[in-house]
């Protein structure tokens, strides 16, 4: 089985901070990648999907790119709602999601 | 307005068996895959099944594969997870997702909790 690997399993940045995860796969798996935002006590939220592209409503200060092992999510400017824990998901024949990278303040 | 209502989650003992429910509205609700997925306490995601829009292509999670079963109606806009032989580790909250074709989940319910305890 596919294996989603993130890094890193969390991170304090500052406010305005870029900030980047990355996600690997132990095989190439084409763009077949989401991710998804949960804040404490709230449901997943989709933000991107085929590994780039912009759920509709999402605040565009989140990008998505890679393809094949490789992938990475990036906030340009964290805010303070931004605060959460961050989701990959890989999603060709078996899906699987990343351990999870969380997201604090500094 | 979309939205998806998990039900059927509760207490069982190693062993037992639960059935969930998922119901669907305001969309078309066989136009799209359906997803189980599941959160232990304080633990992250972790997808459980999914099944395609027509019922034709299931897939499982290795954890559950031989325990729990997938299903749905679409006339009654529903899904179902049986799921039998359950262990403490399965213990978690279980969320319905909708997919549009396989790209990401991107309606989720509020969850249903599913407790193992003796």
């Amino acid at each position: 089985d596919i294996q989603m690997t993130q890094s890193p399993s969390s991170l304090s940045a500052s406010v305005g901070d870029r900030v980047t995860i990355t996600c690997r796969a132990s095989q190439g798996i084409s763009n077949y990648l989401a991710w998804y935002q949960q804040k404490p006590g709230k449901v997943p939220k989709l933000l991107i999907y085929a590994a780039s592209t912009l759920q509709s409503g999402v605040p565009s200060r989140f990008s998505g790119s890679g393809s094949g092992t490789d992938f990475t999510l990036t906030i340009s400017s964290l805010q303070p709602e931004d605060v959460a824990t961050y989701y990959c998901q890989k999603y060709n024949s078996a899906w699987t999601f990343g351990q999870g990278t969380k997201v604090e303040i500094k | 307005q979309v939205q998806l209502v998990e039900s059927g989650g509760g207490l069982v003992k190693p062993g037992g068996s639960l059935r969930l429910s998922c119901a669907a509205s305001g969309f078309t609700f066989s136009d799209y895959y359906m997803s189980w997925i599941r959160q232990a306490p304080g633990k992250g995601l972790e997808w459980v099944s999914y099944i395609s829009s027509s019922g034709s292509t299931i897939y499982y999670a290795d954890s559950v594969k031989g325990r729990f079963t997938i299903s749905r109606d679409n006339a009654k806009n529903s899904l179902y997870l049986q799921m039998n032989s359950l262990r403490a580790e399965d213990t978690a909250v279980y969320y319905c997702a909708r997919s549009p074709q396989g790209d990401g989940m991107d309606v989720w319910g509020q969850g249903t909790t599913v407790t193992v305890s003796s």
